[in-house]
């Protein structure tokens, strides 16, 4: 069965500086979607970005990038310019096909200012 | 833009009552689901709906536990006989590609069992 593991439980970082939330996953698949959704207090899930595991390119989106490495099953979310309102949990995601999402247990960051 | 949306927002139930839980997924999407949060833990698949049948469901999802697409939009999960346990929130989401395809999210029901 696939397994998604976030080892930081929390996370801190100054405004403006850069963080890096790690994730690690188990799969014999080749071919799957790798996600990291973000989950502020109103606990709305959202998603903050999205990796095809046949990219070797990694995702960016504005202040979001992940660092992909298939080889070694890891997928770590990469924060720029931290601000207040990144301040949530965030939930890395692997699904293959149409089938369920696999969350980890989350990592919960704070912003300090 | 197109979401999706759930009611009610908050449920408080007495242990061994039914309870429905409402989604109105987004429109010209096809593939359905059902997660459950623990307060302060991480969010568990329940169940996935696909051509008005379950394609798959987890082991929380047993006996007390139903979906159903009664009229073309809205999806409902139903617990039969609530328990205590069973305290949580519950999010739908929606895909339109399947494959790989984002799932969007409404933004949750907080069911409370008394």
């Amino acid at each position: 069965a696939q397994t998604v593991t976030q080892s930081q439980p929390e996370m801190s970082v100054q405004e403006a500086e850069t963080v890096t939330l790690s994730c690690t996953y188990d799969t014999s698949e080749s071919d799957y979607y790798l996600f990291w959704y973000k989950q502020p207090p109103s606990r709305q899930m959202i998603l903050v970005i999205r990796q095809e595991a046949y990219k070797q390119q990694n995702a960016t989106e504005n202040r979001f990038s992940v660092n992909f490495q298939k080889a070694a099953k890891s997928f770590s979310l990469k924060i720029s310019d931290s601000q207040l309102g990144d301040a949530a949990m965030y939930f890395c995601a692997y699904i293959r096909g149409a089938q369920k999402l696999v969350f980890g247990q989350g990592t919960r960051l704070t912003i300090n200012p | 833009e197109p979401e999706v949306t759930q009611t009610p927002s908050h449920q408080v139930t007495q242990m061994g009552q039914e309870v429905i839980l409402r989604c109105v997924p987004i429109s010209n999407h096809l593939y359905f689901y059902w997660y459950r949060q623990i307060l302060g833990q991480k969010v568990e698949f329940l169940v996935s709906f696909y051509n008005n049948e379950i394609s798959e469901k987890s082991e929380i999802f047993d006996d007390q536990f139903s979906v159903e697409r009664p009229d073309g939009s809205n999806f409902t999960l139903k617990i039969r006989s609530t328990k205590l346990e069973d305290s949580a929130m519950y999010f739908c989401a929606s895909s339109d590609l399947g494959q790989g395809g984002e799932q969007y999210f409404g933004p949750g029901t907080r069911l409370t069992v008394t």
